[in-house]
């Protein structure tokens, strides 16, 4: 596709169930990156990769979350024992710029808006 | 580490009046400095972006923004406000300080409404 996709675009869960969300960047962008926006909030940064490897990981809260990106393209955010305080946006953003070149934009999907009751 | 704060959380303005969504930034490093906008139920899309070049950038929409060193400060400005700018607008700076990944870090955003 022309731009970033994210699935599912909403995901209901109860409370201590696994969740997983997708992110599909624009082809042939190296730089992947999780953000989670709250309500009434800006996008807080989780974890970036460069190619296949998680370069900083730095953002995720807790050993709950965990995200991989297998093939350097597709990107899955796993979130394990899902709480109320869980629930946010997940957005998924990508761009061309490699480490060490980042002067270019990121370019953001719609979101994966979780609700955890 | 760097830093973004939007000084306002909902700005409101009438259709043809100035628009003006104000952003300081701290960062030990020259910044590069973004200014993003969310439409409801729509993406963060990229307005602007300051990267060390001239320091008055404009970008799409009619939406520019001047960069002031002296005034750590990167704010939003548009002539005359048109009922579609309603929307969310978030400043960001890229954390330079980390291996120049790309990272950016966002301030708490700023809602814009038009009044008719």
């Amino acid at each position: 596709g022309a731009g970033v996709s994210q699935t599912p675009s909403n995901k209901v869960t109860e409370k201590g169930k696994y969740v997983e969300l997708r992110c599909d960047p624009i082809s042939g962008h190296t730089a992947l990156y999780w953000y989670r926006q709250s309500l009434g909030q800006g996008p807080e940064f989780l974890i970036y990769f460069q190619g296949t490897g998680a370069a900083d990981d730095s953002g995720l809260p807790n050993d709950r979350f965990f995200a991989v990106r297998p093939e350097g393209s597709v990107s899955t955010l796993k979130i394990q024992r899902t709480e109320r305080g869980d629930s946010a946006v997940y957005l998924c953003a990508s761009s061309q710029t490699a480490t060490g070149a980042n002067t270019g934009e990121l370019f953001f999907g719609e979101g994966s808006r979780l609700t955890v009751l | 580490a760097q830093s973004v704060t939007q000084l306002g959380s909902h700005v409101s303005v009438s259709e043809g009046a100035l628009v003006l969504l104000r952003c300081n930034y701290s960062s030990s490093v020259p910044p590069y400095l973004f200014w993003y906008v969310q439409y409801p139920n729509q993406g963060l899309q990229l307005l602007l972006k300051y990267t060390s070049a001239a320091t008055l950038v404009k970008g799409i929409n009619g939406f520019e923004a001047e960069f002031k060193k002296s005034e750590t400060s990167f704010h939003l400005t548009k002539p005359s406000a048109h009922m579609s700018d309603a929307a969310e607008y978030f400043c960001a700076v890229s954390d330079r300080g980390s291996g120049n990944t790309g990272k950016l870090i966002f301030g708490q955003g700023t809602t814009l409404q038009v009044k008719p």
